[in-house]
């Protein structure tokens, strides 16, 4: 199936850890972003890859680092997790001059204890 | 940057009737309007968009207008069904300029049966 994949779906974690969530997509879109939604629903853009270079830097805590090994991936790996990094996230991805929207993943819901 | 507003937050609607949700825009170069859906559990999925050389696009019981003078756009869905129960986001974009999204925040539509 052509699609934006995330792992895991659900991850439960401590305060304190340190933990990846994976993203890929085969649509052979050259762009790749993470987003944060929280309990509110708000959509926040973090971070924007094109062609394996970051565009999109949002205020983010340097906690927080993307890292695109091609194109068709981009991980997040969170440091030092805290309980306000609960949250949905998500991954998309599309043509960077597309007249079209982003694909997204279907969400990785973090959950810090 | 753009600033995207969208209202309400919540709606409730009897089966069969429409709904209509609403959004502004400050950037005047914004030029792409998409209205993603997202159902619970899920990512949000493009369900129509509008490019600023159209006044209105529809899609079966799905219609969205836009007014780039007062800069705003809606969202019409007409004889809704409770499977239109979902989370919509406007968003808006500038072409050509790394098809970053500015999202609203989101209105919970519930279609009571």
């Amino acid at each position: 199936d052509t699609a934006v994949s995330q792992t895991p779906k659900y991850l439960v974690t401590q305060m304190g850890n340190d933990k990846s969530i994976k993203c890929e997509q085969n649509l052979g879109h050259d762009t790749m972003y993470w987003y944060k939604q929280d309990s509110k629903k708000f959509l926040k853009i973090m971070f924007s890859y094109n062609n394996k270079e970051l565009i999109i830097n949002e205020t983010v805590p340097n906690r927080f680092s993307p890292k695109s090994p091609d194109k068709a991936h981009l991980n997040l790996h969170i440091n030092s997790l805290e309980l306000g990094d609960s949250a949905v996230y998500f991954c998309a991805s599309s043509h960077r001059d597309s007249v079209y929207g982003y694909t997204f993943g279907s969400g990785t819901r973090l959950t810090v204890v | 940057g753009e600033n995207v507003e969208q209202h309400p937050s919540t709606l409730s609607v009897q089966e069969g009737d429409s709904a209509v949700i609403k959004c502004t825009y400050s950037d005047s170069a914004s030029n792409y309007f998409p209205w993603y859906k997202q159902e619970l559990g899920k990512g949000p999925q493009l369900i129509i968009d509008i490019r600023s050389n159209v006044g209105e696009k529809k899609d079966q019981r799905i219609a969205v207008t836009l007014n780039k003078t007062a800069k705003h756009f809606s969202l019409h869905i007409t004889e809704t069904q409770p499977e239109d129960s979902a989370v919509y986001f406007c968003a808006a974009s500038i072409r050509n300029t790394g098809n970053q999204f500015y999202f609203g925040t989101g209105t919970s539509l519930t279609v009571i049966p």
